[in-house]
């Protein structure tokens, strides 16, 4: 089975500064996706960023970007230029890669993040 | 836009009153989902169906069942509802390559 850690519950940031979320997971796959979904006070959870694991290249999404290390099975977001917009909570996510039924998301308990102006 | 649509917003019921909610996505996708989400728990699968008349139970389907007798829809159906399932149920799909899109959440409330 694999879990997912988000070992902060909470985080602040000043406008326009940066800020790195942390996540760790557990998993005896070798081949799998990570993700981070946002979730906006009162509004719909959407995909932020992916990164599968065979991928050296950290993904990078405009002002979002990972810093994967499969090793240490560590997947933090680095939100650069943070924005008002950007309060919200965030959620890191594992999802093995096989195909089928058995595919489906592992979630984070998730950190909320509040950037002051 | 892939659209995934929950029947409601909040809902208050009564302990012991059959409770369905409904999910409907209008992108073609397979695999659909219901989760349900606490502070200081994240998301937690209750039931997955990765087709029509399929379903899988998903890490706490207890108290649960679903339906899917269209492609499109996916209903959670709490036959007789108590208290401590109280929480905000969040539906979501996944594409063909593996994005999960979710709906904007139902809070139900059990008293």
């Amino acid at each position: 089975a694999q879990t997912v850690t988000q070992s902060q519950p909470e985080m602040s940031v000043q406008e326009a500064e940066t800020v790195t979320l942390s996540c760790t997971y557990d998993t005896s796959e070798n081949n799998y996706y990570l993700f981070w979904y946002k979730q906006p006070p009162s509004r719909q959870m959407i995909l932020v960023i992916r990164q599968e694991a065979y991928k050296q290249q950290n993904a990078t999404e405009n002002r979002f970007s990972v810093n994967f290390q499969k090793a240490a099975k560590s997947f933090s977001l680095k939100i650069s230029d943070s924005q008002l917009g950007d309060t919200a909570m965030y959620f890191c996510a594992f999802m093995p890669t096989y195909t089928g039924a058995n595919s489906k998301l592992t979630f984070g308990k998730g950190i909320t993040l509040s950037v002051r102006p | 836009d892939v659209k995934v649509t929950q029947s409601s917003r909040y809902l208050v019921k009564r302990t012991g009153e059959k409770v369905f909610l409904e999910c409907v996505q209008d992108m073609d996708h397979e695999n659909m989902f219901w989760y349900r989400q606490d502070p200081g728990l994240g998301l937690r699968l209750i039931y997955f169906s990765y087709d029509v008349k399929m379903k899988e139970k998903g890490d706490i389907p207890e108290g649960y069942s679903v339906s899917r007798e269209k492609k499109e829809r996916f209903s959670l159906i709490l036959e007789s509802a108590s208290t401590n399932q109280t929480s905000m149920y969040l539906c979501a799909t996944k594409s063909y390559n593996n994005e999960q899109f979710f709906g904007p959440g139902t809070r139900l409330t059990v008293l």
